[in-house]
């Protein structure tokens, strides 16, 4: 009973491409995020998404597009792909509100661009 | 803006011993939360232990314990009897309790942690 899946774990790609990772959550959150780990290994917020809507952008390059369907979905596409677009792309969820504010992580994309 | 900074990258320790990883971070806010996520091999994030700001007592978790400075803005985190699991990289991350912010999490630079036969 995975809480956080992510698809796939793994994409090499070539430059130019359009690529696209999926997000599921099945823990009734009501928040999904976006992270990018880069190659130091340094965690930086992308997006954020409450109820199907954006509540952050962090100055993420417009090739960069969330799409949340549901409060459970959070998909990430990626249009021509960059070599600096390598990275570990991690989904995470929460509550918004309350007390009980703690993110669970999926397991990560580990995106390589040729 | 706050910021998180962790000035350890790399830290070892013996089998069975003790280590504290140090992590300071800056806000002008009141009321926040802070965490240590540990991230082995495998890159999943596990949440290690987490504090609230406006509780004085410092967070413990089995073998894990902070030490919760608010004043300072200090937010260590001791590992007790260190054991090979314990071995990977370790993030101190900050969040703000204002929900309009987003809930997003800050995160410092991560320490190495190495763990010694």
């Amino acid at each position: 009973d995975t809480a956080v899946s992510q698809t796939p774990k793994y994409l090499v790609t070539q430059m130019g491409n359009d690529k696209s990772i999926k997000c599921e959550q099945n823990l009734g959150h009501d928040t999904m995020y976006w992270y990018k780990q880069d190659s130091k290994k340094f965690l930086k917020i992308m997006f954020s998404y409450n109820n199907k809507e954006l509540i952050i952008n962090e100055t993420v390059p417009n090739r960069f597009s969330p799409k949340s369907p549901d409060k459970a979905h959070l998909n990430l596409h990626i249009n021509s792909l960059e070599l600096g677009d390598s990275a570990v792309y991690f989904c995470a969820s929460s509550y918004r509100g309350g007390r009980d504010y703690e993110q669970y992580f999926g397991p990560g994309t580990r995106l390589t661009v040729t | 803006a706050q910021t998180v900074t962790q000035s350890q990258p790399e830290m070892s320790v013996q089998e069975a011993e003790t280590v504290t990883l140090s992590c300071t971070y800056d806000t002008s806010e009141s009321d926040y939360y802070l965490f240590w996520y540990k991230q082995p091999p495998s890159r999943q994030m596990i949440l290690v232990i987490r504090q609230e700001a406006y509780k004085q007592q410092n967070a413990t978790e089995n073998r894990f314990s902070v030490n919760f400075q608010k004043a300072a803005k200090s937010f260590s985190l001791k590992i007790s009897d260190s054991q090979l699991g314990d071995a990977a990289m370790y993030f101190c991350a900050y969040r703000s309790g204002w929900t309009g912010g987003g809930n997003k999490l800050t995160f410092g630079t991560g320490t190495q942690l190495k763990v010694e036969l």
